[in-house]
């Protein structure tokens, strides 16, 4: 079955470190997407990659930092520049097709400060 | 730019009664549009879409929603829920946006069931 993993599905973070979130689609999708949920806030877009060795800031990029180096992999780094980093962590991908892709999620990761 | 608002935070409905799910937008440029379903702890799912064409849109679990573009609204239907409906619902649009696509989400709506 084609889809999108994240792991952890739970993380634990210690101040002053750095952890990285997993996202992995088999779905053959050029771009992925990195989105962060707070309760009441619905979802904020964190990075986002069109291709391989090319990925773009969004919204609240500070804090945060991703690689692109294969197809189906978009891992994000939650450094320790990132002072609240308690969220619900979600990837997505997509197939470009000129502004009407769908966008697929993975389950998600749920990064809690110790 | 484009947005989305949910108008609702939370609804409470009794069981196998129909609901509304209220979602008004503004987009500048050509509308697609989305409900995803949310259930705790779990990533988004996508319920239904409108790229183009008739503006009541089927989707799964039985819902359906309506693309009014002299309202920019898109609200979401049911005619009888069920408690496994039970879930934030998320309304959001999509647009190109300096080369890419960009999607953006209401806050969510939480359907909670009552049997």
């Amino acid at each position: 079955d084609g889809g999108i993993t994240q792991s952890p599905k739970y993380l634990f973070r210690k101040e002053g470190q750095n952890v990285t979130l997993s996202c992995e689609q088999n779905l053959n999708h050029d771009a992925m997407y990195w989105y962060r949920q707070d309760p009441g806030q619905g979802l904020r877009l964190i990075y986002y990659s069109q291709i391989v060795n090319d990925f773009q800031k969004g919204d609240i990029a500070e804090g945060y930092s991703v690689s692109r180096e294969k197809k189906e992999s978009f891992p994000l780094t939650v450094t320790s520049a990132q002072k609240n980093p308690t969220a619900f962590y979600l990837c997505a991908s997509s197939r470009p097709t000129g502004g009407k892709e769908t966008q697929y999620f993975g389950p998600g990761t749920r990064l809690l400060v110790l | 730019a484009q947005s989305v608002t949910q108008l609702d935070s939370q609804v409470p409905v009794f069981e196998e009664a129909p609901v509304e799910l209220r979602c008004n937008y503004s987009s500048s440029v050509s509308v697609y549009l989305f409900w995803y379903v949310q259930y705790p702890n779990q990533g988004l799912q996508l319920l239904l879409k409108y790229l183009s064409g008739s503006t009541l849109v089927k989707g799964i679990n039985g819902f359906e929603a309506e693309f009014n573009k002299s309202q920019t609204s898109f609200h979401l239907r049911k005619p009888s829920v069920h408690i496994s409906d039970t879930a934030e619902y998320f309304c959001a649009v999509s647009g190109r946006s300096g080369g890419y696509q960009k999607v953006t989400f209401g806050i969510g709506t939480k359907l909670q069931v009552i049997p």
